[in-house]
């Protein structure tokens, strides 16, 4: 069984500010870990993924994710956050070698001025 | 490769009538699946495909659900006499086997249902 919890449906921070979103997951094998973020009226996408070999993964628009197998995390970050990263965010977790994703409730960034 | 193509984005239905979903992927991808996001929810995982071969359905998938995949390229979803409770999301998403250097999907658009 896999699963994914997302801690803190809603996150506020300044444009500039460092941006952290939490992921913890629960997997009975390695698992591989995603992370997706979905603008308004659009389907997810891809930001970063941990599959195989380093722990630190870069991904698009200067986001990055450590895997942590002894916290059993995969927290997001980015330095420095601008208005366009304003949207939702989600942590999911695959096991299995269907590529079968398991996907938290999400995360909602809101960036202020 | 114009990424994955959902049709339609928007379907507005009565309760109790049949409705039919598209989904285009990747062309390169062997992989496919269906998945159904409510508010202020995650995507659930509703049924995969390898090639032609439906290989996992979700138990959130009753009867009056669907899906094909002919000849492993485009697949539909069908739902049989919706109800309210189907209102909702449907996603594709396709995907890269093999490798896990693959793994990862890529979505598509997303078709909204809404059932009055």
């Amino acid at each position: 069984a896999q699963s994914v919890t997302q801690l803190g449906s809603h996150v506020s921070v300044s444009e500039g500010a460092l941006v952290l979103l939490r992921c913890n997951y629960s997997s009975s094998v390695p698992p591989y870990l995603f992370w997706y973020v979905q603008y308004p009226n659009q389907g997810l996408q891809l930001l970063l993924k941990y599959t195989t070999g380093a722990t630190l993964v870069k991904g698009i628009n200067g986001f990055e994710a450590e895997f942590k197998k002894s916290e059993t995390s995969f927290h997001l970050t980015k330095p420095s956050a601008h208005m366009s990263d304003a949207a939702e965010y989600f942590c999911a977790v695959t096991n299995t070698n269907a590529g079968k994703s398991t996907f938290g409730d999400g995360t909602t960034l809101t960036v202020k001025p | 490769d114009t990424g994955v193509s959902q049709d339609p984005r928007h379907k507005i239905t009565k309760r109790g009538q049949n409705v039919t979903f598209r989904c285009d992927p990747i062309s390169e991808h062997n992989r496919l699946y269906w998945y159904r996001q409510t508010l202020g929810q995650g995507p659930e995982f509703l049924t995969y495909f390898q090639n032609e071969a439906q290989l996992e359905k979700s138990r959130l998938l009753s009867d009056r659900f669907s899906a094909e995949r002919p000849k492993g390229s485009f697949s539909t979803l069908e739902i049989q006499r919706t109800e309210q409770g189907d209102s909702a999301m449907y996603l594709c998403a396709s995907s890269g086997g093999g490798d896990p250097a693959n793994y990862g999907y890529t979505f598509g658009s997303g078709t909204r249902l809404t059932v009055v």
